[in-house]
């Protein structure tokens, strides 16, 4: 099984609100991944957790909050967005950070109005 | 540096017409890893394949085929008798050691598949 899974599917929200992405694995993967992806591009990385710890950013802005709760859970909390930041938000796990590979959930579809 | 190209933005093919997909990469690592993924509509990247660099034995999985050539720095992807579910964006991907194995993503070619 290679199923890695993500609520909400879809989300709109206003600048002042807060949110919450949680993403999921149960294939004892150990390292994980948030991606945001603009239409017609390709997924930008923007965070990894390897072994519940953060281990990459990739200088994403302080209203981006991730938490890796547990093995399994990885979390992505919104606060104070801005409209640039509507776009598709993808999890990914993989077996460990390194060479491995991701699999990829159906993502988060986010619109800031 | 590393880099993946695409080089086709957009391929148009009607159904069970074989079409390739190019993929050309760039880096200097000697070990690195080359994926396959398929993404349609729905928005979820499906693996479809991963190639080390040491192993550039050509794969063949039902109505897809891989093409990996170290001598072109090309990792190509052939459909046979290509199908409308077929009809997705493919992106083609580097992970290498010096890029502490985070994923170099191509541009993507979006495949359509007329009926």
């Amino acid at each position: 099984d290679t199923e890695v899974t993500q609520t909400p599917k879809h989300l709109v929200m206003g600048m002042t609100n807060k949110k919450s992405l949680k993403c999921e694995q149960h294939m004892g993967h150990r390292a994980m991944y948030w991606y945001k992806q603009k239409a017609k591009k390709p997924p930008e990385l923007m965070f990894v957790y390897s072994y519940e710890k953060l281990s990459i950013n990739e200088s994403v802005p302080s209203r981006f909050s991730p938490e890796c709760p547990n093995s399994s859970l990885l979390n992505l909390h919104l606060h104070a967005l801005q409209p640039e930041d509507s776009a598709l938000y993808l999890c990914a796990s993989s077996p460990r950070a390194g060479e491995e590979t991701q699999y990829f959930g159906p993502g988060t579809r986010l619109l800031v109005l | 540096a590393q880099k993946v190209t695409q080089a086709q933005t957009e391929i148009s093919v009607v159904e069970k017409e074989d079409v390739t997909l190019d993929c050309v990469y760039e880096t200097r690592d000697t070990t690195y890893y080359l994926f396959w993924y398929k993404q349609p509509p729905s928005g979820e990247l499906v693996f479809l394949i991963r190639r080390n660099s040491f192993d550039e034995q050509n794969e063949i999985s039902g109505r897809y085929s891989w093409n990996f050539q170290k001598s072109t720095s090309s990792f190509n992807f052939t459909i046979t008798a290509s199908q409308v579910v077929d009809s997705a964006v493919y992106f083609c991907a580097l992970s290498t050691t010096s890029g502490t194995y985070k994923y170099i993503f191509g541009t993507g070619t979006r495949l359509k598949v007329l009926a």
